[in-house]
């Protein structure tokens, strides 16, 4: 069981909207930025969005990051069949001093 | 470009050490940590440990603690994960990754080698 939740999977079709939630506590969420990473399976994963709703360069504001308290969200708008992958939130936990990742949410493009 | 290349895939018997590489290059090596992750067959990644490519100071989950040593030689800008007491558990992907320190102890990582694939098989 992760400490960082998310579903485990999420659909969409193209050129839709789609969310994906990340719940946490007080001692990782609460306290400190989240960061989201994605991963096309057999490969590395790549930086999403760091410092909750940062996009590295070279990432569409198709993709944008939210928290509010114990939890966070990723967007995706203008869902392209390229957006297939698995999705993952991470955060540092303050009781545990580890970073801890969420389980993984993948994304199907109908 | 920023590049971290990993050495290749590794097959061990239980009980047995490994040790994988994580060569840098496109960026000052000492001024960045790098960070080691690995994620089992179907698994959300977990984070074992980073060191600082400049002081070579390290810092480990609780989880790898004792079993895990992290180093580099500054020489050929190279960190090293050495992992040892291997269990049909420990058959995962081994990444290492850049980290970005966002406060104190806390980074997100922004370049990830490729991945080595370690199996442990009797």
């Amino acid at each position: 069981q992760s400490v960082l939740t998310q579903p485990p999977s999420v659909s969409g079709t193209p050129g839709q909207r789609v969310t994906i939630s990340c719940s946490g506590k007080s001692s990782n969420i609460g306290s400190n930025f989240v960061h989201w990473y994605h991963q096309v399976p057999g490969t590395a994963p790549k930086l999403l969005v760091y410092r909750n709703n940062e996009r590295p360069s070279g990432v569409p504001d198709r993709f944008s990051g939210s928290k509010y308290g114990t939890s966070a969200s990723l967007a995706i708008s203008g869902l392209r069949s390229e957006d297939e992958a698995d999705y993952y939130c991470a955060a540092w936990d303050d009781s545990l001093s580890d970073l801890v990742f969420g389980g993984g949410t993948k994304l199907t493009v109908l | 470009q920023i590049q971290l290349v990993q050495s290749g895939a590794e097959v061990k018997k239980p009980g047995a050490s490994v040790q994988i590489s994580c060569e840098a290059s496109g960026y000052t090596f000492t001024s960045y940590t790098i960070h080691w992750v690995r994620q089992a067959p179907g698994q959300r990644p977990e984070w074992m440990g980073w060191i600082n490519g400049g002081y070579g100071t390290t810092r480990y989950s609780q989880t790898f603690q004792g079993r895990v040593t992290i180093s580099r030689d500054t020489s050929v800008n190279t960190s090293y994960l050495e992992v040892s007491g291997l269990s049909s558990e420990d058959t995962a992907v081994y990444y290492c990754a850049r980290g970005i320190m966002v406060r104190g102890a806390t980074y997100y990582f922004d370049f990830w080698g490729q991945g080595a694939l370690v199996t442990v098989s009797s």
